[in-house]
């Protein structure tokens, strides 16, 4: 049962346009939400979050938006730079045992 | 400050062989955590460590998946026997505490092919 999705498993962008990775989760408890960044070789590493009460979290060129009724939430990457292309992971957290769900990824290949 | 450490990177064995894999969280680290990627999928979770206690193990297949954290520091994930669906990354991350609703830090992954 796979809580959170993210339908596009691949997206290319041009060098200084914007990036929107999309994700999606069906458990209305989850109270906290993260992106990571993986690097082919490398493990994932922590790119931004947002916790449930807020709608926005901006850190340089990375925003995330969250829409708590609709269980969507994306990152927007602004401008997209050739160094962004990686796969991209959304995760939640589940407030009994800190429990962190996963969805599946996109890659983003950003072309110069 | 150093990363979380795995090893072996990179492990190719037959069906029904054994492997193990050890993971070293970042130090002061209380919260460990084991994850499988198999290609194509997100991390999925198989085992949560709080110090040298299991926090969750539901996903853990037990009749050939075992992980331990002794002395609440490294640990390893063994599988025996494995099996062709096995082949996957392992993951190991770690946070600062349970509650902890920021990142986890992730190791590099053990890469593991059964044949």
């Amino acid at each position: 049962d796979q809580q959170v999705k993210q339908n596009s498993p691949s997206l290319s962008v041009q060098e200084g346009r914007i990036s929107i990775l999309n994700c999606d989760y069906t458990n209305s408890m989850f109270d906290y939400f993260l992106w990571y960044k993986k690097y082919p070789a490398e493990g994932p590493t922590f790119l931004i979050s947002i916790s449930s009460i807020k709608d926005k979290n901006e850190d340089g060129r990375f925003t995330v938006f969250l829409n708590k009724s609709a269980k969507h939430l994306s990152l927007h990457i602004v401008p997209s730079q050739p160094g962004d292309s990686a796969v991209y992971f959304c995760a939640a957290i589940h407030p009994t045992g800190n429990q962190f769900y996963f969805g599946t990824g996109t890659s983003l290949t950003v072309i110069p | 400050e150093a990363g979380v450490a795995q090893s072996p990177r990179y492990k190719i064995i037959e069906k029904r062989q054994s492997v193990a894999f050890w993971c070293n969280p970042i130090s002061g680290h209380a919260t460990l955590y084991w994850y499988q990627q198999i290609l194509g999928q997100g991390p999925k979770l198989l085992i949560q460590f709080q110090n040298n206690g299991v926090v969750d193990d539901s996903q853990l297949p037990k009749d050939r998946f075992s992980a331990e954290r002794l002395k609440g520091v490294d640990s390893t994930l063994k599988i025996q026997p494995a099996k062709l669906e096995d082949s996957a990354v392992y993951l190991c991350a770690s946070s600062l505490s349970r509650l902890n609703t920021g990142e986890l830090f992730f190791g590099e992954g053990s890469r593991l092919t059964v044949l």
